[in-house]
């Protein structure tokens, strides 16, 4: 068990529609990050908080906002779903913003656009 | 340009035998290396990191890896295969960001089928 929690575990959705993925970090992790997983492009980093501000933006689309609360939970929010969005979307953190520790990673939510 | 690149999408191995996934690195300054390992229906697990010291890195689950700067390679090894070491492997670099900030970049992965 990493200490990540991420809710819930699985979406289904239509086209339109707004969903928000929820991230809890492992105890005394200060930094989250968002990630998407698709089949055909890997891990793709969406964006980066620590400590409740904005670190870093990946391949987020404006589509996508995300934030980190003062209880250092995060949510990620998908609106104007497109089919395209169907992923495994991941959560991870870690102590510090300078990568130089491991991430420990949620077990994803898996968002199905229909 | 700042990247990791798994030249392998699939390593195939029979169990008992040595594995190699292979992982080449393009950072600029000194490279903060990681490999994880990710099971079906999970998140990621870390495995092991490099990021200065010895060039043999010895992680969790008996799997190693070497780091060679000249070649700027971080293979993942393990002397002898499992099945259950059957899953995805991804090798992850610290990179630094436009802003000034760091992140993590991941490779696209490597299946390793592990067969008995």
């Amino acid at each position: 068990d990493s200490g990540v929690t991420q809710t819930p575990k699985h979406l289904i959705t239509a086209t339109g529609q707004r969903v928000t993925l929820r991230c809890s970090p492992r105890s005394g992790d200060l930094s989250v990050y968002w990630y998407q997983q698709s089949l055909d492009q890997g891990l793709q980093f969406l964006i980066h908080y620590y400590n409740g501000e904005e670190r870093a933006k990946g391949n987020i689309l404006e589509r996508f906002s995300a934030q980190q609360f003062p209880d250092l939970h995060s949510e990620l929010n998908l609106s104007s779903l497109e089919l395209g969005d169907s992923a495994l979307y991941f959560c991870a953190s870690s102590p510090w913003d300078s990568a130089n520790s491991p991430l420990h990673f949620g077990n994803g939510t898996r968002l199905t656009v229909t | 340009a700042q990247s990791v690149a798994q030249p392998e999408d699939q390593v195939n191995v029979a169990e008992g035998n040595p594995l190699t996934v292979k992982c080449t690195y393009s950072v600029s300054g000194n490279p903060y290396l990681f490999w994880y390992v990710q099971y079906p229906n999970r998140g990621l697990q870390f495995l092991l990191k490099y990021i200065t010291g010895d060039n043999l890195v010895k992680g969790s689950y008996g799997f190693e890896a070497e780091f060679n700067k000249s070649q700027t390679s971080f293979h993942l090894k393990k002397p002898s295969a499992l099945v259950s070491d059957s899953a995805l492997y991804f090798c992850a670099v610290r990179a630094l960001t436009t802003s000034g900030t760091y992140k993590y970049i991941f490779g696209t992965g490597t299946r390793l089928k592990v067969l008995a």
